[in-house]
C-alpha cells in the first residue's frame, strides 16, 4: 500500500514561477522524505523533515509538513528548466527503514 | 565513490529466461534495497536487506522472484521464470544506517517479449 500520494499528478509551469507540491499519507510517521527522478534515472534525495518540524529549507526548496492533516508540501520557487524532472513523497512503512514512495508529481518546467 | 552500481543497464529477454540483475552499493552502507518502478504501479519496494541479511522480502511479487546478497559488496534479483509483465524499471538503493537517506542506482531497464 502507499504511504504518500502525490497531488497533482502533473504541473506545467514557466520558468521563473514557483511550483508547489502535495502529499498526502496514511498513517502517522516520524519523518518525510521528498526525492527527484529525472527521466531515465534514479530517484535522489532532497530533504527530510521529521514529525517536530513544520517546516525546512534547502535552497530553493521549501517542505512543510502538517501532522494534523497527514500532509506535506515541497515547493520550489524560481523554478528552471533544469528542475523538470518527477518529485516523490517517501514515508515510512512498517518497520524504520522502509519507506513507502507515493505515486509522484511529474513537473514540467517551460523555459 | 562512484555511488551505487547497477548492471546490466538495459535487458531483453524472451519470456520464460532466467534474468539476473546486479547491484553494487556503496562501500560502507548498512541497507539495501531493491525496488521496480511502473506507470501502472509507480516505485514498489521488493526487498530489503540489512548487514547481508534478509528483513523483509514482503514486495517479492512472486516465487519466481529471489534476491541475494552474499557479502556487503554484492547483491543479485533473479526472475525465473521471466513473464512480459516483469517488464520494468529495477532499482538498487543503499543507505547507511543512523540516516534515512537512500542512494538510488542508475536502474537496469528490463523488457521480456
Amino acid at each position: 500500500s502507499q504511504q504518500g500520494e502525490e497531488d497533482p499528478q502533473a504541473l506545467s509551469i514557466q520558468e521563473g514561477e514557483n511550483a508547489t507540491m502535495n502529499c498526502s499519507y496514511k498513517t502517522s510517521i516520524n519523518n518525510l522524505q521528498w526525492y527527484r527522478q529525472n527521466s531515465g534515472r534514479g530517484l535522489v534525495h532532497l530533504i527530510l523533515i521529521r514529525s517536530n518540524e513544520r517546516e525546512k529549507h534547502s535552497g530553493r526548496l521549501r517542505v512543510t509538513l502538517d501532522t494534523s492533516k497527514k500532509s506535506s508540501s515541497l515547493l520550489i520557487t524560481a523554478s528552471r528548466a533544469a528542475d523538470t524532472a518527477s518529485y516523490f513523497c517517501a514515508g515510512p512503512g512498517s518497520g524504520t527503514y522502509k519507506y513507502i514512495f507515493g505515486t509522484g508529481t511529474r513537473l514540467k518546467v517551460l523555459a | 565513490d562512484a555511488g551505487v552500481i547497477q548492471s546490466p543497464r538495459h535487458e531483453v529477454t524472451e519470456m520464460g529466461q532466467e534474468v539476473t540483475l546486479r547491484c553494487k552499493p556503496i562501500s560502507g552502507h548498512d541497507y539495501l534495497f531493491w525496488y521496480r518502478q511502473t506507470m501502472m504501479r509507480g516505485l514498489e519496494l521488493l526487498i530489503y536487506f540489512n548487514n547481508n541479511v534478509p528483513i523483509d522480502d514482503s514486495g517479492m511479487p512472486e516465487d519466481r522472484f529471489s534476491a541475494k546478497m552474499p557479502n556487503a559488496s554484492f547483491s543479485t534479483l533473479k526472475i525465473q521464470p521471466s513473464e512480459p509483465r516483469d517488464s520494468a524499471v529495477y532499482f538498487c538503493a543503499s543507505r547507511h544506517r543512523g540516516t534515512h537517506e537512500q542512494y538510488f542506482g542508475p536502474g537496469t531497464r528490463l523488457t521480456v517479449t
